[in-house]
């Protein structure tokens, strides 16, 4: 089993519409957890950080439930440029990351 | 923008030479990392570094040796390259602390004929 889990979508979205991608993880004691946004043939950077109590950053909002070991994105009003794959990534108790396959976002004008 | 640097950023080389993938940041993180990223596929950790004189193997790391003589710079060799080595690697590092995230590198692009 994976140690993170996500749905590779695509995701073809108008622009303005809201997307949810979520994401599971297998180790219950994980310890951080973070979207990372990925453009195509570049490298990962990071989006947000996901903390217990949820937390916003203007158009995008995070959530942890760690009693179902679940990690939600949600992008309001899609720009143009949201188009990437959303990368859910989850560290373990060491210093080990753990990287979903991404979920892919197109948003269409 | 992250200060970490990879070198070089496109590499095509015949089967069984030798490479060294560099890798270099200024921002005094103590933890580096090397992935490994085919196309359309998640990262696969390939070794990781706590500090000067520290590296640990991660899944991909049997093919593949690195250093870590200086806090900034954390090398990584292929002793004798495949066309199975055909990939991208990633560089990361992140200072110390639960909450701390990863920045990345450029990557370098390698393509074994």
């Amino acid at each position: 089993r994976k140690e993170v889990e996500q749905d590779p979508g695509p995701f073809n979205v108008p622009e303005g519409a809201t997307v949810a991608f979520n994401c599971t993880y297998s180790n219950s004691a994980s310890q951080s957890f973070f979207w990372y946004r990925q453009d195509c043939r570049k490298e990962p950077k990071l989006l947000m950080s996901v903390y217990s109590s949820g937390n916003e950053d203007g158009r995008f909002t995070a959530q942890l439930n760690r009693a179902s070991q679940y990690i939600s994105l949600l992008i309001r009003d899609s720009k143009l440029s949201d188009s990437a794959t959303y990368l859910c990534v989850v560290r373990d108790t060491g210093n080990q990351f753990y990287f979903g396959t991404g979920t892919s976002l197109t948003v269409i004008p | 923008e992250a200060d970490i640097y990879q070198t070089p950023r496109y590499l095509v080389i015949g089967t069984g030479k030798k490479i060294t993938l560099e890798c270099s940041q200024t921002m005094g993180h103590d933890k580096m990392y090397w992935y490994q990223q085919d196309p359309g596929m998640e990262l696969h950790l390939i070794h990781y570094s706590y500090g000067v004189n520290s590296t640990e193997k991660g899944d991909l790391s049997s093919e593949s040796t690195v250093s870590r003589i200086r806090t900034e710079h954390f090398p990584l060799t292929l002793e004798s390259a495949r066309p199975s080595h055909t990939s991208q690697y990633l560089c990361a590092s992140r200072i110390a602390g639960v909450g701390e995230t990863q920045y990345f590198g450029p990557g370098t692009r390698l393509l074994v004929l």
